[in-house]
């Protein structure tokens, strides 16, 4: 049961235009969403976040939209640079038999051509 | 220097082996996970630990053990009833506190059983 899921294993996009990742969820209890961005043998870094109380979320380059009622949020990076090149996970927080936990989806990669 | 290290960054064992994965943290963070990666899917949860002394199994504990006997340490101890334990495994932290979501992850480790 798959409750977040990444539906475009990749993606290819110009250098210095717009990359969207996208991700849907299924469990209507997340109530915070998060993006990852990953480099080849090396740990996740976070991005952005966003609460379930908002719909857009907006640092310098990257801006993240939740669609609650789609149960849907997107990852917006423009320009996009040849460094943005990487896997990038949605996650999405819930608590979970009386912890909080991240429950990721399945990545997107994400290569920026120049 | 704050942060999470992994140690070592990649291990090779031998099939039918016990291997123990090193973390250790000083961000002085309560909670403490364990992941794995494995190509094409997202991360999966191992093991949690939400204070010392205390752990709860997570979505696929299967073949793993773990213990919390500092806040700085959390071993993950990969055994010989680990069916598939080739992976890149992934430790992960948390603050506590209301409205903090965010975990933070170590640089890895890559696991290779032949």
């Amino acid at each position: 049961d798959q409750q977040v899921k990444q539906n475009s294993p990749s993606l290819s996009v110009q250098e210095g235009r717009i990359s969207i990742l996208n991700c849907d969820y299924t469990n209507s209890m997340f109530d915070y969403f998060l993006w990852y961005k990953k480099y080849p043998a090396e740990g996740p870094t976070f991005l952005i976040s966003i609460s379930s109380i908002k719909d857009k979320n907006e640092d310098g380059r990257f801006t993240v939209f939740l669609n609650k009622s789609a149960k849907h949020l997107s990852l917006h990076i423009v320009p996009s640079q040849p460094g943005d090149s990487a896997v990038y996970f949605c996650a999405a927080s819930a608590i979970i038999q009386g912890a909080q936990k991240l429950v990721f989806g399945q990545g997107t990669r994400l290569t920026i051509n120049p | 220097d704050g942060g999470i290290t992994q140690s070592p960054k990649y291990l090779f064992r031998k099939e039918g082996q016990n291997v123990t994965l090193s973390c250790e943290q000083n961000l002085n963070h309560d909670a403490m996970y364990w992941y794995r990666q494995d190509p094409g899917q997202g991360l999966r949860l191992i093991y949690y630990s939400q204070i010392v002394n205390d752990f709860q199994k997570g979505d696929i504990a299967e073949g793993y053990s773990v213990s919390r006997e500092k806040k700085e340490s959390f071993p993950l101890t990969v055994t010989s009833a680990q069916k598939n334990p080739t992976a890149f495994y992934l430790c992960a932290t948390k603050a506590s506190g209301t409205g903090l979501y965010e975990q933070y992850f170590g640089p890895g480790t890559r696991l290779t059983v032949t």
